[in-house]
């Protein structure tokens, strides 16, 4: 357990309205991670952040847009969701070891189930 | 992004079977994870391995990184019914940056009564 809260965990939403997902740390790790998870597709990065207000683009960037304001809460926001944006979204952290690369890990939150009709 | 090719994408056994399943890749990895999602929750972190030629255990599973550093292999000694679940796999490509990791499309593993 690595102290990741997600919320919603459902949404039902329509097409063309906004939508914002929340991920909450407790532990204050430094990276945190957006992905999306579709059946065939695996778990693919949206977007991810190496700080507060510093964040980066994923491979499946496009209709999303990410803040993190303070350390422990990483938002994704879909300004105006599409039916292609119906997933289920993870959060992620990025937990380092403590020699080197070694322990340097990933885990999950508990995800969120979004449709977009 | 590069995926990772993970196979088998299925498996049906029977309670008490060993199971095997692997990650290949074009690239060469410096760090292999295997996950194991339940449904409707997140991936859960099983082993960890950071170095070729590494073999780790985890109770009744096993991971290896392969010597290649193109490959990783996971096996699951007499299944047990709570072992039904989707398995990832997921690495570092050495070209790719530590922050990231790729993923496989997992293998689906379920038991026949």
């Amino acid at each position: 357990d690595a102290g990741i809260t997600q919320s919603p965990r459902h949404k039902v939403t329509e097409t063309g309205t906004p939508v914002t997902l929340r991920c909450h740390q407790t532990e204050n790790h430094r990276y945190m991670y957006w992905y999306r998870q579709d059946p065939g597709h695996g778990l693919r990065l949206i977007h991810y952040s190496y700080g507060v207000k510093d964040t980066d683009k994923g491979e499946v960037s496009d209709g999303y847009s990410v803040s993190r304001s303070k350390t422990e809460d990483f938002l994704l926001t879909l300004e105006s969701a599409t039916s292609s944006q119906t997933s289920v979204y993870f959060c992620a952290i990025r937990r380092y070891g403590t020699s080197g690369d070694r322990g340097d890990t990933q885990y999950f939150g508990p995800g969120t189930r979004l449709t977009v009709l | 992004g590069q995926q990772l090719n993970q196979s088998p994408q299925s498996m049906f056994i029977q309670e008490g079977e060993d199971v095997s399943m692997n990650c290949t890749s074009s690239s060469i990895f410096n760090t292999w994870l295997w996950y194991k999602q339940d449904p409707g929750e997140g991936p859960v972190l099983l082993i960890a391995l950071y170095k070729a030629g590494e073999l780790t255990s985890n109770g009744r599973l096993t991971a290896q990184f392969g010597i290649t550093r193109k490959d990783s292999f996971l096996n699951i000694s007499a299944s047990i019914p709570s072992d039904v679940g989707i398995y990832f796999c997921a690495g570092r490509p050495t070209n790719f940056g530590n922050e990231k990791l790729t993923f496989g499309t997992g293998t689906r593993l379920t038991i026949i009564p």
